[in-house]
């Protein structure tokens, strides 16, 4: 079974600075794909950003981009120039790639304050 | 453009009582998840479908039963509500390595 740990439960960050929340997961698959998730307090599930594990370039998205290690199992996610409207919870998910769908494996959150 | 639509949005039920959330995608997506969210926990799958007449069980699949006679529908019910089953439920539905998400029903057991 795939798992995903998110080390940081809150982190704050200065507007206009940068932040890296971490995550990392543990499977046994070779193909799989990494996503990031902000849930502002609406509880909206917002995609921000999306990782195919055979590619090698870190994906990147306006402000937000990845660090993914594969080897070391790690995934973690950059926001720079961070905005008020940044501050939610995120989550750190892992897909398995199949013939099929299948779920997504989320971790436990990081609750992230932008602060002005 | 509907998308995905979740009813109730909230609700508020008696222990004991059962209770159905509705999930509804306009989309004829093949697969549909329900996820629970519970602070320290994140979001906890419950069950999903592969197709019409296809389930299979999630992490926590006690106390819920699930249906799927037609692509678009996938209700969640709780036979007899806990209080341990107050959360806020997903509905998800995919088409390739895309999730889509439906807006949350808050369900409160008293």
């Amino acid at each position: 079974a795939q798992t995903v740990t998110q080390s940081q439960p809150e982190m704050s960050v200065q507007e206009a600075e940068t932040v890296t929340l971490s995550c990392t997961y543990d499977t046994s698959e070779n193909n799989y794909y990494l996503f990031w998730y902000k849930q502002p307090p609406s509880r909206q599930m917002i995609l921000v950003i999306r990782q195919e594990a055979y590619k090698q370039q870190n994906a990147t998205e306006n402000r937000f981009s990845v660090n993914f290690q594969k080897a070391a199992k790690s995934f973690s996610l950059k926001i720079s120039d961070s905005q008020l409207g940044d501050t939610a919870m995120y989550f750190c998910a892992f897909m398995k790639l199949r013939s099929g769908n299948t779920p997504l494996v989320f971790g436990k959150g990081t609750r992230l304050s932008v602060i002005a | 453009d509907a998308g995905i639509t979740q009813s109730p949005r909230y609700k508020i039920t008696e222990t004991g009582r059962q209770v159905t959330l509705m999930c509804h995608q306009t989309w004829s997506h093949s697969y549909m998840f329900w996820y629970r969210q519970d602070l320290g926990h994140g979001l906890r799958l419950i069950y999903y479908s592969a197709a019409a007449d296809i389930t299979d069980k999630g992490e926590v699949p006690d106390g819920y039963v699930v249906s799927r006679s037609k692509t678009e529908n996938f209700p969640l019910t709780l036979e007899s509500a806990t209080r341990s089953q107050t959360s806020v439920y997903f509905c998800a539905s995919s088409s390739g390595n895309t999730i889509y998400f439906g807006e949350g029903s808050w369900l409160t057991v008293v």
